[in-house]
């Protein structure tokens, strides 16, 4: 039983426009949120968190936000530039940190 | 310095050989992991070093043994592989900021033929 879903497996928007990638989960044991981005042939680079104590945490172009009640989390872009063109996978963790569940991840593609 | 580094980048063994990943970081964490991730699928925890001792194994078979001499290295020896163990491992280790943030290196592509 998958506990993190994203069930959009891709994406595609116009350069400038707003990305937003969604992720659902249904452990209530989760407390902390991170997105990370990969590139074919590298390692996931982490982008943005939310601890479950808020409802959005801003970074740049990157905004995640988070609604406990209905166990949904999104990220948005803004402006979408073609270099944002990746892989993005949804994570949740419990407090106590041990390990990280992942999505199954979301392919953006962002045309210039 | 947020770097994990991986080696090798790219490796092929037979389903025979013996062979070694190694995973390093200087950044004073002291939990590190090891996922591994097959194409279009997330990463799949395999191992959790906390304190140079193995916490989480989430029943990997015997063919994989990770070993962590010390904080900054952990190693993931490989024997008698199958071809279905193809994938790309990845190391990680975790922040000391947040307690949970995982800084992943960039993997090695292993193929067993």
């Amino acid at each position: 039983d998958q506990q993190v879903k994203q069930n959009s497996p891709s994406l595609s928007v116009q350069e400038g426009r707003i990305s937003i990638l969604n992720c659902d989960y249904t452990n209530s044991m989760f407390d902390y949120f991170l997105w990370y981005k990969k590139y074919p042939a590298e390692g996931p680079t982490f982008l943005i968190s939310i601890s479950s104590i808020k409802d959005k945490n801003e970074d740049g172009r990157f905004t995640v936000f988070l609604n406990k009640s209905a166990k949904h989390l999104s990220l948005h872009i803004v402006p979408s530039q073609p270099g944002d063109s990746a892989v993005y996978f949804c994570a949740a963790s419990d407090n106590a940190g041990n390990m990280l569940t992942f999505g199954g991840g979301t392919r953006l593609m962002v045309k210039p | 310095d947020t770097e994990v580094t991986q080696t090798p980048k790219h490796l092929v063994m037979g389903m025979t050989n013996k062979k070694s990943l190694k995973c390093e970081q200087h950044m004073g964490h002291r939990a590190m992991y090891w996922y591994k991730q097959k194409a279009k699928k997330p990463p799949e925890l395999m191992f959790v070093y906390s304190y140079e001792k193995l916490s989480i194994n989430e029943s990997v078979p015997s063919r994989f043994s990770p070993e962590c001499p010390n904080s900054s290295l952990l190693n993931l020896h490989l024997h008698a592989l199958q071809p279905e163990d193809s994938a790309l491992y990845l190391c990680a280790s975790r922040s000391t900021l947040d307690g949970i943030t995982l800084h992943f290196g960039n993997g090695t592509r292993l193929t067993v033929t």
